[in-house]
């Protein structure tokens, strides 16, 4: 069945970095475009980024523009998350999520559960 | 970017039918972009519920339908169930120069 296991989350200072990997099985990872989605406390879902299933196409919500990079390595079916010049704002619980671009739309079909990031001083 | 607006909260009592509306623009739904449906129960990730304006995954009753005409979409539960009590997204996507997904404010579902 398919899987998807966020880590890497934490409490870090505002300025400071870090890098949130999600772990992908049952299914072949290479083949599907990957998603992040945040939820900070008690606020609803936000678009963060997509890459897709090859690298080739990396895009990122304009609220992490410039500060947010995403990478996958196809042969350990993994994501990453790379933050940086994090910021209060930033505080959420983020989510890996699969988007399958083989059904109508092109919906994320699959999410992980989550790990917090926690932005303060 | 823009965001999809939904009413903050519907309610109804068990075996009623409430409907969650998803307000977009030209832009995005009014584009012809489609619109795809999550369900996210208490202190658990969200769960695709439909997709493609009108499309249920496998394993969805068919309580829940989506539909969508104009800048619009709208869900609906028929027959509320107490396990229906949730919150729910609408997401679509932004035409424009570059790739960008837009997700609904969400709705609490309350059953009374």
């Amino acid at each position: 069945q398919v899987q998807l296991v966020e880590s890497g989350g934490g409490v870090v200072q505002p300025g400071t970095s870090l890098r949130l990997s999600c772990a992908a099985s049952g299914f072949t990872f290479s083949r599907y475009a990957m998603q992040w989605v945040r939820q900070a406390p008690g606020k609803g879902l936000e678009w963060v980024a997509v890459i897709w299933y090859d690298g080739s196409g990396k895009y990122f919500a304009d609220s992490v523009k410039g500060r947010f990079t995403v990478s996958r390595d196809n042969s350990k079916n993994t994501l990453h998350l790379h933050m940086s010049s994090l910021r209060a704002e930033d505080t959420a619980l983020y989510y890996c999520a699969r988007e399958n671009f083989g059904i109508s739309g092109y919906p994320f079909d699959y999410w992980g559960q989550g790990t917090l990031v926690t932005v303060a001083s | 970017q823009s965001v999809l607006t939904q009413p903050p909260s519907v309610s109804g009592a068990p075996g009623q039918r409430v409907t969650i509306s998803c307000t977009g623009s030209s832009s995005n739904i009014g584009a012809g972009r489609h619109v795809h449906w999550y369900q996210q129960l208490p202190g658990t990730a969200p769960k695709l519920l439909i997709f493609g304006n009108t499309n249920r995954p496998s394993g969805v009753p068919d309580r829940f339908s989506g539909s969508q005409s104009g800048t619009s979409a709208s869900l609906a539960i028929t027959g509320l169930q107490a396990e229906d009590e949730a919150d729910y997204y609408c997401q679509s996507y932004e035409s424009g120069l570059t790739v960008s997904y837009v997700f609904g404010t969400g709705t609490k579902v309350t059953v009374l």
